[in-house]
């Protein structure tokens, strides 16, 4: 059973940084792009980043590119999200996401930003 | 960016009846390789999302026959046939023809009357 558990979420002030981490398990990791996506609360969905299943591609949203570095250890199934700069409006639920095409999600962790 | 457009915004149903989403991108989402990467996603109320079609009309596995999806170009439809209660959601479209950036329509509430 694929499962991407995802962790790292808090409260953190504007200006702040964070690190997300998901595990995966229940596939070959190193065999697939990963992805983030967010969501707002109480909004829709956005993708963030993906990188490609060697970590030898990386690409971003325009609104996150320069802050935010995702990263992969294939050794450790396990996919990475630095956030840094963090401002009010990157509050949301970040997702863990197996591929680009959306076919397995993690649960979710929270970010809030704010004072 | 490619721009995707759902419609309606919110849509109430009778149980048993039908419903129908459209989704429109600002640009054709035919790739160059001939597939058109359109993909359609279902989020329960308190769930992470869950796709239900991708190529615009292919199933995933576990997803019920009442799920379709149709369309080419820059329209496309997802057909929800004889509603029932677990359907109430949220769906969202997206396209992954031409990226980056991935591009999500804004959702489309799904309640039943």
């Amino acid at each position: 059973e694929v499962q991407l558990v995802e962790s790292g979420g808090g409260l953190v002030p504007p200006g702040g940084s964070l690190r997300l981490s998901c595990v995966a398990s229940g596939f070959t990791f190193s065999s697939y792009w990963m992805t983030w996506v967010r969501q707002a609360p109480g909004k829709g969905l956005e993708w963030v980043a993906n990188i490609k299943e060697d970590g030898s591609e990386k690409y971003y949203v325009d609104s996150v590119k320069g802050r935010f570095t995702i990263s992969r250890d294939n050794a450790q199934n396990s996919l990475y999200l630095q956030m840094n700069s963090l401002r009010v409006e990157d509050t949301s639920v970040y997702y863990c996401v197996r591929g680009n095409s959306g076919s397995y999600w993690g649960q979710g962790t929270l970010v809030t930003v704010s004072s | 960016d490619v721009v995707m457009t759902q419609s309606p915004l919110s849509l109430s149903v009778t149980l048993g009846q039908s419903a129908s989403i459209s989704c429109r991108s600002s640009q054709s989402l035919v790739h160059r390789d001939g597939n058109t990467y359109l993909i359609w996603f279902q989020q329960r109320p308190g769930q992470s999302p869950r796709r239900l079609i991708y190529k615009v009309s292919d199933r995933d596995s576990g997803v019920p026959d009442r799920f379709s999806g149709s369309g080419s170009g820059t329209d496309f439809t997802l057909k929800i046939s004889r509603v029932e209660a677990e359907d109430v959601g949220v769906y969202y479209c997206m396209q992954k023809t031409h990226w980056p950036p991935y591009t999500f329509g804004q959702g489309t509430k799904l309640e039943i009357k």
